[in-house]
């Protein structure tokens, strides 16, 4: 057990809609990391967070943004979606402030019908 | 992200096998990291890596961080059913502010 918890853990809904993806790092760690991994793409980071402040972006398109709350944790929302945004989102999380994440959620397999 | 070649892309093990796979890229890392992934679930960090050279262990998993800088290695021996999975390596850079960077996965498989 990571110690991360992501929320819903399958989420299926239709294009042109908004979700949001919910994470609770591990205890202890203040630093939140998002990433999707596609069949094509593989993983890819999309922005972390650190202490509430965001740390550093990835390849976050424009329709996504993400927050971290004073209890540390953090949401991902995904606006107007495509069909090429089904893929499976990652939280992770690690005690610092550098780009290493340490411990990764299972995971939300998100598809777009 | 950095490009990362990771190889091969995917293997077929024996049980009691050493298997190596590698990463290798154009650019200088500073920090190299690898990850293992079961099926259904988010990669688990196996090994970080933070000096050329440096030379790590984690059980019958031993990862080297290479002399140049740009590539990495994984070894694993005497196989098992559950070192089944999919590794990756993972590098950080400090040219791209320290932004993870993944590797496409070596998926291993137990022969039948």
């Amino acid at each position: 057990d990571s110690g991360v918890t992501q929320t819903p853990k399958h989420l299926i809904t239709a294009t042109g809609q908004r979700v949001t993806l919910r994470c609770s790092p591990r205890s202890g760690d203040l630093s939140v990391y998002w990433y999707q991994q596609s069949l094509d793409q593989g993983l890819q980071f999309l922005i972390q967070y650190y202490n509430g402040e965001e740390r550093a972006k990835g390849n976050i398109l424009e329709r996504f943004s993400a927050q971290q709350f004073p209890d540390l944790h953090s949401e991902l929302n995904l606006s107007s979606l495509e069909l090429g945004d089904s893929a499976l989102y990652f939280c992770a999380s690690s005690e610092g402030v550098g780009g290493q994440p340490q411990h990764f959620g299972d995971g939300t397999r998100l598809s777009i019908l | 992200g950095q490009q990362l070649n990771q190889s091969p892309q995917s293997m077929f093990i024996q049980e009691g096998e050493d298997v190596s796979m590698n990463c290798t890229s154009s650019s200088i890392f500073n920090t190299w990291l690898w990850y293992k992934q079961d099926p259904g679930e988010g990669p688990v960090l196996l090994i970080a890596l933070y000096k050329a050279g440096e030379l790590t262990s984690n059980g019958r998993l031993t990862a080297q961080f290479g002399i140049t800088r740009k590539d990495s290695f994984l070894n694993i021996s005497a196989s098992i059913p559950s070192d089944v999975g999919i590794y990756f390596c993972a590098g950080l850079i400090r040219s791209n502010d320290y932004k993870l960077s993944f590797g496409a996965g070596t998926t291993v498989t137990v022969r039948a």
